[in-house]
């Protein structure tokens, strides 16, 4: 089975511990995303990579860090840092050899909250 | 700001109704225009995707219309079922660019 996957489901942590959250993809895909879902505010860019060792800032970075050393997997902390951590927390993942659309293709997501 | 804005908010439709959803975009750099649905605690899907050269695309039951002058797109769902409820995105890409810009969503509720 190709697809992503994100674990765990659900995460709860303390306020100020940073939190791992963990991404996974077999698709072969190049580039990796990661969005924070609040309701009512749609689906926002925090981070994303294009290659392996490779990543750039989205539109709601502070407070988030990852890494991307292997093609499969785009891991993102959450630091003590972000202010307002709870969220679903959505990877997803593209090709960027797949033509003009380019789709990408979603997790199912980590809801993590924050006590 | 919002580069993308999406209405209605919320939407509730009879079974077998049309359902209309809207977006509109200022910038004229968008190349490619996805619409995601998203079911309740899962991640989104891709439903159906528009580039600005054509000015219709169906598929089923989904049709996207798009006005370039406008800078307007909409998805219509026809003959909308109890299954079709669900969270609807639609997104924008700039040429060159594989990041999407995502409206803020439509919780469509079809009513049996």
């Amino acid at each position: 089975d190709g697809g992503i996957t994100q674990s765990p489901k659900y995460l709860f942590r303390k306020e100020g511990q940073n939190v791992t959250l963990s991404c996974e993809q077999n698709l072969n895909h190049d580039a990796m995303y990661w969005y924070r879902q609040d309701p009512g505010q749609g689906l926002r860019l925090i981070y994303y990579s294009q290659i392996v060792n490779d990543f750039q800032k989205g539109d709601i970075a502070e407070g988030y860090s990852v890494s991307r050393e292997k093609k499969e997997s785009f891991p993102l902390t959450v630091t003590s840092a972000q202010k307002n951590p709870t969220a679903f927390y959505l990877c997803a993942s593209s090709s960027r050899t797949s033509g003009s659309q380019n789709e990408q293709f979603f997790g199912p997501g980590t809801r993590l909250t924050v006590l | 700001q919002q580069q993308v804005k999406q209405s209605p908010q919320s939407l509730i439709v009879q079974k077998g109704g049309i359902s209309i959803i809207n977006c509109a975009y200022e910038n004229t750099a968008f190349d490619y225009f996805p619409w995601y649905q998203q079911f309740p605690g899962k991640g989104p899907a891709l439903l159906i995707a528009i580039r600005p050269d054509v000015s219709e695309k169906k598929e089923g039951r989904f049709t996207i219309s798009f006005n370039k002058s406008a800078k307007q797109f909409s998805l219509h769902i026809m003959d909308s079922q109890p299954g079709d409820s669900a969270t609807y995105f639609c997104a924008a890409r700039r040429s060159g660019y594989s990041t999407l810009t995502f409206g803020k969503g439509t919780m469509l509720l079809v009513s049996p």
